[in-house]
């Protein structure tokens, strides 16, 4: 079946270390979206990326989609502690009512 | 924002009894539901997808007679656990998309079922 592979699984960083997580899919994706499970938590959408290429970014999270539409990621600049939990990468393929295909997620540890 | 609201968050139940599981979305209209199941520290498993007024669609492998799921409305779908057993323990999550959005889930709060 489709697949989305992210990687790393985990990363610790110390505070104010940048960090990437990155997501990869064999097929073209219609579209890709990012999610973010606070430890205890449910996952919360922060954003979706449809066209190739295209980069976003919020303050200091930014989101790329690949110009083949096959890969993503996301990049945090100067970690934070509040920054820890499981950043989940999602992607659609094809359209109509496929469901949304999860990655495993990459759990991030900010160490103070 | 769109808000979906899951209840109960935590539930104890003995082995062999049913559990059900309700999901809310409180304003916006979910057209698709979806159900997932996370194991600790792991990601999310979906169980099964269900519209409105129509049978869900299970994931392959998830049996369909132990996980019922109901989607009556527009606003609500229940996932109901049936004869539980302790390998059943997990943290289950719904999700919804809705008319209006562009494609992204909102998820509830999630319920942790401890089966004994």
């Amino acid at each position: 079946g489709q697949q989305v592979m992210q990687i790393p699984q985990y990363q610790h960083v110390q505070e104010g270390e940048d960090f990437t997580t990155y997501c990869n899919s064999s097929t073209t994706l219609s579209n890709i979206q990012w999610y973010k499970q606070r430890p205890g938590g449910h996952p919360v959408f922060l954003i979706q990326l449809v066209k190739s290429g295209e980069v976003k970014k919020q303050k200091r999270l930014t989101f790329q989609f690949g110009e083949a539409k096959k890969n993503s990621s996301l990049h945090i600049t100067a970690t934070q502690t509040t920054d820890v939990g499981t950043y989940f990468c999602a992607g659609y393929f094809g359209s109509g009512n496929t469901p949304l295909v999860f990655g495993k997620g990459t759990r991030l540890s900010v160490i103070a | 924002g769109a808000v979906v609201s899951q209840h109960p968050s935590r539930v104890i139940c003995k082995s062999g009894t049913s559990v059900k599981i309700e999901c809310r979305s409180l304003d916006f209209q979910a057209t698709t539901m979806f159900w997932y199941r996370q194991f600790p520290k792991q990601s999310l498993m979906l169980m099964a997808t269900s519209n409105e007024g129509s049978k869900a669609t299970y994931e392959q492998g998830v049996e369909k007679d132990k996980f019922l799921i109901n989607h009556a409305s527009l606003t609500l779908s229940t996932l109901t656990v049936t004869s539980a057993h302790p390998e059943d323990s997990s943290f289950y999550i719904c999700s919804a998309s809705g008319i209006g959005f562009t494609g992204e889930l909102f998820f509830g709060e999630g319920s942790r079922l401890t089966v004994l």
